[in-house]
């Protein structure tokens, strides 16, 4: 069983600044990569498929990177809605069971 | 407009059971993989099962097998997921989701608003 383990857990900054979020598989997941923003009280919402590719209305400053075990979401610079929690998930080959990690809170400095 | 919508959440004791639907609209829903994903108060989310296309492919996670059986009718653009020996640990928004087409991830980029199911007594 892939586990995806997200650090921080917390990350405290400030409007403008570049938050970069880690997610790390137990073994290699391709590029099966999602990411994805909840805020509170509101439903999650797509930002990045396949690691790399930001889903359809999602602003640039978002972005996407890596492959194999180590995956990164970066917000080049952070809006005041930008702040919320961030999950990644994966697909397993066979069966096509998705895994969501723990999720990484983005908080206001 | 692309959506989801789910019913069927409540109130069940410990040992229930509860079944679960989802309308789908404004797309083909017979050409997509679909999922349910729960969120327990105050924590993360968690996958709980897919379908494939035509319903001829299933899988859970592995708290739920034997318990809950995710099914869809293609006719009437719905998804269903009937739960059964419900447990206090299963109290959670349950979302219905359309997995993207030609993804490797088979990211989930539609959501619904979810439906709360609590298993109390």
């Amino acid at each position: 069983e892939i586990v995806l383990t997200q650090s921080p857990a917390t990350l405290s900054l400030s409007p403008g600044e570049r938050a970069t979020l880690s997610c790390r598989a137990s073994q290699s997941v391709n590029n099966y990569l999602a990411w994805y923003q909840q805020k509170p009280g509101q439903v999650p919402r797509l930002l990045i498929y396949d690691a790399s590719n930001r889903a359809t209305g999602i602003p640039a400053r978002f972005s996407g990177s890596g492959s194999g075990t180590d995956f990164a979401l970066t917000i080049s610079s952070l809006e005041p809605e930008d702040f919320a929690v961030y999950y990644c998930q994966f697909r397993s080959s066979w069966p096509p069971a998705l895994t969501f990690g723990g999720g990484t809170k983005v908080e206001i400095k | 407009e692309v959506q989801v919508v789910e019913s069927g959440g409540g109130l069940v004791q410990p040992g229930g059971s509860l079944r679960l639907s989802c309308a789908a609209s404004g797309f083909t829903f017979s050409s997509h993989w679909m999922s349910w994903v729960r969120q327990a108060p105050g924590r993360g989310l968690e996958w709980v099962a897919n379908i494939k296309q035509d319903g001829g492919e299933t899988c859970y996670v592995d708290s739920v097998k034997g318990r809950f059986t995710i099914s869809r009718d293609n006719a009437k653009n719905s998804l269903y997921l009937q739960m059964n020996s419900l447990r206090a640990e299963d109290t959670a928004v349950y979302y219905c989701g359309r997995n993207m087409i030609r993804a490797y991830s088979d990211a989930i980029d539609t959501w619904g608003q979810g439906t709360m199911v609590t298993v109390s007594s």
